[in-house]
């Protein structure tokens, strides 16, 4: 069984830029979570698809965007970069939207300068 | 919005000893309550999904209880190793039908 990974681990961009991260789920999951966490802070929900449909969104911005493809795989766009967006971002699959166990990547660290 | 608060934020125990944390939750709109271990460098692993009232988990020296109606839960580590040194974070539900609303985690060290 194929865990969850992410890319790329490390990212250094410069504020007003653009990023996209990428997402490999667990095979057989066809639900994606995506988290920010800054430093000091738990994990924070910034959206969630479910087979290529967003299926809830946490308190951020339109700027943060994602996608869903139909391997279930995922992507997280952020545009017009913050230096606040520096943070690790966790991306967990699961199986059809339930309560049960998230499953998740490494994560990947952004840095906005 | 969940509010989920997490003590202490971090602990030093010595190898031997047990110890436990706690998370706490409003418990309106409760439905299920998340426990993951996260090592440094590595990704958050999940422990323990409950879900009913007076639910009791156990998974090798590490267990947990639940709470729901007063929005509490334990998770207990006996005989702490230096190998149970990490982050141990909770969660529970968001405003959102499936979103996960975590603490800000307990950082345990254990000292061999």
């Amino acid at each position: 069984e194929t865990g969850v990974t992410q890319s790329p681990t490390h990212l250094i961009k410069t504020r007003g830029q653009q990023v996209t991260l990428r997402c490999s789920s667990q095979s057989g999951h066809n639900t994606v979570s995506w988290y920010q966490q800054a430093l000091g802070q738990g994990p924070q929900f910034i959206f969630q698809y479910y087979r290529e449909e967003e299926n809830g969104r946490g308190n951020f911005p339109p700027r943060f965007s994602g996608l869903q493809f139909p391997n279930y795989s995922s992507e997280l766009n952020v545009n017009a970069l913050e230096l606040d967006d520096s943070a690790l971002y966790l991306c967990a699959s699961s199986l059809e939207r339930s309560w049960e166990t998230q499953y998740f990547g490494p994560g990947t660290r952004l840095l906005v300068l | 919005i969940l509010n989920v608060e997490q003590s202490p934020q971090s602990l030093h125990v010595q190898e031997g000893d047990s110890t436990n944390f706690t998370c706490s939750f409003p418990s309106s709109n409760f439905y299920a309550l998340h426990w993951y271990r996260w090592e440094t460098a590595k990704s958050p692993e999940a422990l323990f999904v409950m879900t009913l009232n007076g639910d009791e988990k156990k998974k090798g020296r590490i267990s947990a209880t639940l709470n729901t109606k007063e929005g509490y839960s334990y998770l207990y580590i006996k005989g702490s190793q230096p190998e149970d040194s990490a982050t141990y974070l909770c969660a529970g539900p968001g405003a959102g039908s499936y979103q996960l609303t975590f603490g800000k985690g307990t950082k345990l060290s254990v000292i061999p």
